[in-house]
């Protein structure tokens, strides 16, 4: 498909186990972000990806979360011990580049995780 | 700190009106600034890019401006239709290329 395609689309775990969620970003988009939307909340960001660049961690909300980006493509948001208040939608995004370059963002359908 | 708001929460209007929803900001130092629709249960699409060169982007019934100096944008959507109802984003992109969200205006058009 030519849309930002994320896989499971829905998730439950259990409090204490660890989760993987994928994005396969949109062919030659170079940019690739994450964001999270807790129920009732706005879009909240995780982590931002450029090309090659070392990523913009600064929304990662705790030592539990980490995203890799292989080959500059796609991108796998790992939670470690996982709890409640993970439960959240997970989008991805990817664009053709960043600021100046004025390139809308595409969105995934994202990943609705529930830990129980 | 960058705030984004969105003024209405939400909307109910009848088939066929325009409208406006109005989105502001507190950093006129900005990149761009989007809007977004979200449909229930499903991902977020890119409706129209404002950079912060212009004024205003149209696509279709839509229309969106740019007031960087007073932090304000408005969506405009002409003739509405009961597709149209969605929640609306928006969203300001600053110098760290994040993008710094409203919380949405929910809009309902009756049939």
């Amino acid at each position: 498909g030519a849309g930002v395609s994320q896989s499971p689309s829905n998730k439950v775990t259990e409090k204490g186990k660890d989760v993987e969620l994928r994005c396969d970003p949109i062919s030659g988009h170079t940019a690739l972000y994450w964001y999270r939307q807790s129920l009732g909340q706005g879009l909240e960001f995780l982590i931002y990806f450029q090309g090659n660049s070392a990523p913009d961690k600064s929304g990662l909300p705790s030592d539990r979360f980490s995203a890799e980006r292989t080959g500059g493509s796609v991108s796998t948001l790992t939670i470690q011990r996982t709890q409640q208040e993970d439960s959240a939608v997970y989008l991805c995004a990817s664009s053709l580049g960043v600021g100046r370059l004025g390139s809308p963002l595409h969105f995934g359908n994202g990943t609705r995780l529930t830990v129980t | 700190k960058q705030e984004v708001t969105q003024i209405p929460a939400a909307l109910s209007v009848p088939e066929g009106e325009n409208l406006v929803l109005n989105c502001s900001f507190t950093d006129s130092a900005i990149y761009n600034l989007q809007w977004f629709r979200q449909d229930p249960g499903k991902g977020l699409t890119s409706l129209l890019l404002i950079q912060s060169s212009q004024r205003e982007q149209t696509s279709g019934r839509l229309n969106a401006s740019l007031d960087k100096s007073s932090g304000r944008s408005t969506l405009y959507i002409a003739a509405s239709q009961p597709g149209d109802s969605a929640t609306y984003l928006c969203a300001v992109m600053g110098s760290n290329y994040q993008l710094i969200w409203g919380a949405g205006t929910k809009l309902i058009i009756k049939p």
